[in-house]
């Protein structure tokens, strides 16, 4: 098994453009997330989708959208890309979305410049 | 409000020598708790988890960590440092929000190993 795939792995858009990442997990997950990471502060929690067909927003929705294509695939778009979303983005995936317990298997991330 | 808390930012230790990087919770209810480590360049890999039971729990390559209710902590520690242990670690505590397994991650302690 892969696990979690990202594509693509680095990234540099201009103020204004705007890109989708990709996320695919071949585990069987329900649910699939998408978080970014900064330095000092973690991760933090941009979409999820707790089953497929359903997406909600987390901590810091702004300035992206996402789309859960199948139980598979789960993308991420910019719409319009600023330097404040650069970062490093990791896709996740649980079995299931419910009671806390529920342990997330995370990709190994895309690094997105924007200048 | 549910927050994690890691004291440390850097630490730097001798390879052989022992390890505690500490980590502080705040949580109403019981929590469920996590260590993930993140190698350079690399996707975040679960260490070992807590829901219930023993206090003192043991997770891959070596390492453990101890749930203390009485001081909100979770504390992961390992007897010998080796020089790939040289990573970054993030502690978790889970909860269920809005019926999905939300993840909230403290800010991560960059740990170098001397050799």
């Amino acid at each position: 098994n892969a696990g979690v795939t990202q594509t693509p792995k680095f990234q540099v858009l201009k103020t204004g453009q705007s890109m989708t990442l990709q996320c695919a997990q071949d585990m069987n997950h329900n649910s699939m997330y998408w978080y970014r990471q900064d330095p000092g502060m973690g991760l933090r929690l941009i979409y999820y989708s707790a089953s497929e067909g359903t997406t909600d927003k987390g901590e810091v929705p702004n300035g992206y959208n996402v789309s859960r294509l199948n139980k598979r695939e789960f993308s991420l778009r910019l719409e319009s890309a600023a330097p404040s979303q650069t970062s490093v983005y990791f896709c996740a995936s649980s079995v299931q979305g419910g009671g806390g317990t529920d342990t997330q298997y995370f990709g190994p991330g895309t690094r997105l410049t924007v200048l | 409000a549910q927050s994690v808390t890691q004291p440390d930012i850097h630490i730097t230790v001798s390879e052989g020598a022992s390890l505690e990087l500490r980590c502080n919770y705040s949580y109403g209810a019981t929590p469920y708790l996590f260590w993930y480590v993140q190698s350079p360049g690399q996707g975040l890999q679960l260490l070992l988890k807590y829901f219930s039971g023993d206090t003192l729990v043991q997770g891959i390559k070596g390492f453990e960590a101890e749930f203390k209710r009485s001081q909100s902590s979770f504390n992961l520690r390992k007897p010998s440092v080796h020089w790939s242990d040289a990573a970054e670690y993030f502690c978790a505590v889970g909860t269920l929000s809005g019926g999905y397994n939300k993840l909230i991650f403290g800010a991560g302690t960059r740990l170098a190993v001397h050799p």
